[in-house]
C-alpha cells in the first residue's frame, strides 16, 4: 500500500491476556516508531529502530513492552500480561531515512481496549 | 529533547487565515521545527517543518522568529477539513530526531 498499515485497528483483550500489533511502514522507509496515545493527550515515544535495529527503548512503559522489526521493514509492538492502564492508541510511523528534517508517514493507529 | 508551549484550543472562521503560535524558548540550534496535525480518529499527518527560514508549502506557511524562540503555522484559508489537533514538536538532529515530544497540541475549531 501507499501509505503506514497498521493491524488490528481495534483489539479488545481481556486484562492478562498478551496482545500483538502489527505495523507495515511504507516500503523502503529506513526508520520506524511506536508512540502510544491516550484518550486526549498527545502521542508518547515508545521506541525507534533504523533498519532492524532498535537503537531507542526508552519510552518502553514497562518490561510488559516489547518490540521488534527483524528484517528491517514489519514490525511488531508486544504487550504481555496487558493491563487496563495499557488501553490507548498505538501508532506507528516510519520515515525515509533517520535524521530531525526528515518527514514521518502515520498510521492510523491500533485501539487497544483492555477490559 | 526541548519541549513547546501552545494555546489548548483556537478558533476561526471558514475562509479567514489562522495563526497558530508555538513558544519554544529551550530550543537548541541543531532542533527543527515540525509542524503535525491529528483528525479525529488518524493518526499524525505531517504539515510542515522549518529549521531557521521562513517555510512554505501547499498545506501551509511556518514563520520562524529571528531568535527561534517561538513560531506561527499559518493557514492562509481555513476549511471546514482543517478542524484537527495541531502539534507544534522539536526534532533534534544530534539525536537523529527520533525521541519526538508530542504535548497537548492545538485544538483548532473551523466555524462555517
Amino acid at each position: 500500500g501507499a501509505g503506514v498499515s497498521q493491524s488490528p485497528r481495534y483489539k479488545v483483550a481481556k486484562r492478562g491476556q498478551d496482545v500483538a500489533l502489527r505495523c507495515d511502514p511504507i516500503s523502503g522507509h529506513v526508520s520506524l516508531f511506536w508512540y502510544q496515545q491516550a484518550l486526549g493527550q498527545g502521542p508518547e515515544f515508545l521506541t525507534y529502530f533504523q533498519n532492524e535495529a532498535q537503537l531507542d527503548k526508552s519510552g518502553l512503559p514497562s518490561d510488559r513492552f516489547f518490540a521488534e522489526r527483524p528484517e528491517g521493514s514489519v514490525s511488531t509492538l508486544k504487550i504481555q500480561r496487558t493491563q487496563q492502564e495499557d488501553s490507548a492508541v498505538y501508532l506507528c510511523a516510519s520515515s525515509l531515512a533517520g535524521g530531525a528534517y526528515t518527514e514521518a508517514f502515520f498510521g492510523q493507529g491500533t485501539r487497544l481496549t483492555v477490559v | 529533547d526541548a519541549k513547546t508551549t501552545q494555546p489548548n484550543s483556537m478558533e476561526s472562521n471558514e475562509e479567514e487565515p489562522v495563526h497558530l503560535p508555538c513558544n519554544h524558548s529551550t530550543i537548541s540550534g541543531t532542533d527543527y521545527i515540525h509542524w503535525y496535525r491529528q483528525l479525529p480518529s488518524q493518526g499524525p499527518e505531517y504539515v510542515i517543518h522549518g529549521l531557521t527560514s521562513n517555510v512554505n508549502n501547499r498545506m501551509a506557511s511556518l514563520a520562524i522568529a529571528e531568535d527561534r524562540k517561538s513560531s506561527t503555522l499559518i493557514l492562509h484559508r481555513a476549511t471546514l477539513r482543517d478542524a484537527a489537533v495541531y502539534y507544534c514538536i522539536l526534532r533534534d538532529e544530534n539525536t537523529g530526531g527520533f525521541k519526538t515530544i508530542f504535548g497537548a497540541g492545538t485544538r483548532l475549531f473551523v466555524k462555517a
